[in-house]
């Protein structure tokens, strides 16, 4: 099974300010026929679903603020948050779905207002 | 509206069983991969179980031999039945939908959630 590692666990950050959440896979989740990343963010918030926020590794889910935004390729990958806003306090994760099953997850990354 | 609803969570002794239903609305549970994830307390999420298009289903080790899924196509409805329940299995479980009725793709409809808590 491919390994995610999330970096770092948790972090700070003042309102306004980016935050920046880097996900590490044990192999490349790059499909070279298509040239596409099979890696995807969602933003956790206490009490509610999973929601996805970007796939294809920086492609924007419908509705999703274009203060998100997801790039990197092959086994390194960054999910921004520019201008922090109070709402985006959650816990955002990475997932790959290069090999599936099992698609698996990154540990997390608690984001709070500092 | 494209949403999905589990239930049948709940609390259990070690050992016991359970089963969850995730009920679909808005699209066709036949013609997506439909996936069981799981969040234990304090801990990040697990995938759980998919039931392919064609009615293959794949496990996660941690529940292969115990755990079940299934569909009922007359229902729209997927479950998850699951025996033999360990205090490790205590989470919130929630049912996700693969985006494109593919295989390879995030999961772009989950459900709320339903809490397994076995303990005795």
């Amino acid at each position: 099974d491919i390994v995610m590692t999330q970096s770092p666990d948790s972090l700070a950050v003042s309102l306004g300010e980016t935050a920046t959440i880097n996900c590490k896979s044990s192999r490349s989740v790059l499909y070279s026929s298509n040239n596409k990343n099979y890696l995807a963010w969602y933003q956790q918030k206490p009490g509610q679903p999973p929601k996805l926020l970007i796939h294809w590794a920086s492609t924007r889910e419908s509705g999703v603020p274009d203060r998100f935004s997801g790039s990197g390729s092959g086994t390194d990958f960054t999910l921004t948050i520019s201008s922090l806003q109070a709402e985006d306090v959650a816990v955002y994760y990475c997932q790959q779905y290069y090999t599936t099953p099992p698609a698996t997850f990154g540990q997390g990354t608690k984001v709070e207002i500092k | 509206e494209v949403q999905l609803v589990e239930s049948g969570g709940g609390l259990t002794q070690p050992g016991g069983s359970l089963r969850l239903s995730c009920a679909a609305s808005g699209f066709t549970v036949s013609s997506y991969y439909m996936t069981w994830v799981r969040r234990a307390p304090g801990k990040g999420l697990e995938w759980v179980s998919v039931i392919y298009v064609d009615g293959n289903t794949v496990y996660a080790d941690s529940v292969k031999g115990r755990f079940a899924i299934s569909r009922d196509n007359s229902k729209n409805t997927v479950y998850l039945q699951m025996t033999s329940l360990r205090a490790e299995d205590t989470a919130t479980y929630y049912c996700a939908r693969t985006e494109n009725s593919d295989l390879y793709g995030a999961f772009d409809i989950w459900g709320r959630g339903t809490l397994v808590t076995v303990s005795s």
